[in-house]
């Protein structure tokens, strides 16, 4: 009964390769979000979406590309992958999109860039 | 200056032991302020939201500070099981739910 899902769970790639990373959610959460945690640890938000609305698009580049087919998924698709994209990628989902509750992570796609 | 800083340790301490974290954010419009605890090769959860008037959970007392922008987080009677990176949390005020994390403080609590 996984409350927050990603798929896959390791990705290890060629550069120039184009990959795509999913997310499920079964809160019945409104809001979902995509952050990248480098290997500094550093966790920054990379989207957010609230009932398949994007809301928060930070400055990312745009071979980056999130998809909500419906409020309880948000997919991430990376084109033309680059070795600084190696990270850990976390998808999350809240009720609200106030940031006043509790954020509910997946447990992570571990991205390796070769 | 970072929007949230906290000291990123390691804290190494013997069981029992007392330890505190101080974190400090440089966005005065933030309503929001949370804990979370990061286990090594896991993902963030929720550790406990950190409220005006200062609240406690069990071992854990969280403390705000609005007019220094400062928020602790106690642990008293340190755990083998509390050894994880503790990650302080802030909303970015005039961004609704978008959150920052501090890069996290490590703790290690040794028999």
């Amino acid at each position: 009964d996984t409350a927050v899902s990603q798929t896959p769970k390791y990705l290890v790639t060629q550069m120039g390769n184009d990959k795509s990373i999913k997310c499920e959610q079964n809160l019945g959460h409104d809001t979902m979000y995509w952050y990248k945690q480098d290997s500094k640890k550093f966790l920054k938000i990379m989207f957010s979406y609230n009932n398949k609305e994007l809301i928060i698009n930070e400055t990312v580049p745009n071979r980056f590309s999130p998809k909500s087919p419906d409020k309880a998924h948000l997919n991430l698709h990376i084109n033309s992958l680059e070795l600084g994209d190696s990270a850990v990628y976390f998808c999350a989902s809240s009720p609200l999109a106030l940031g006043l509750d509790t954020q509910y992570f997946g447990p992570g796609t571990r991205l390796t860039v070769l | 200056r970072k929007e949230v800083e906290q000291d990123p340790g390691p804290f190494n301490v013997p069981e029992g032991a007392t330890v505190a974290f101080n974190c400090t954010y440089s966005n005065s419009a933030s309503q929001s302020f949370f804990w979370y605890r990061q286990d090594c090769r896991k993902e963030p959860k929720l550790l406990m939201s950190v409220y005006s008037s200062g609240n406690e959970d069990g071992r854990f007392t969280a403390q705000l500070n609005r007019a220094s922008q400062y928020i602790s987080l106690l642990i008293r009677d340190s755990k083998l099981s509390d050894s994880a990176t503790y990650l302080c949390v802030v909303n970015k005020g005039n961004q609704g739910g978008k959150l920052i994390f501090g890069q996290g403080t490590e703790l290690s609590v040794k028999p």
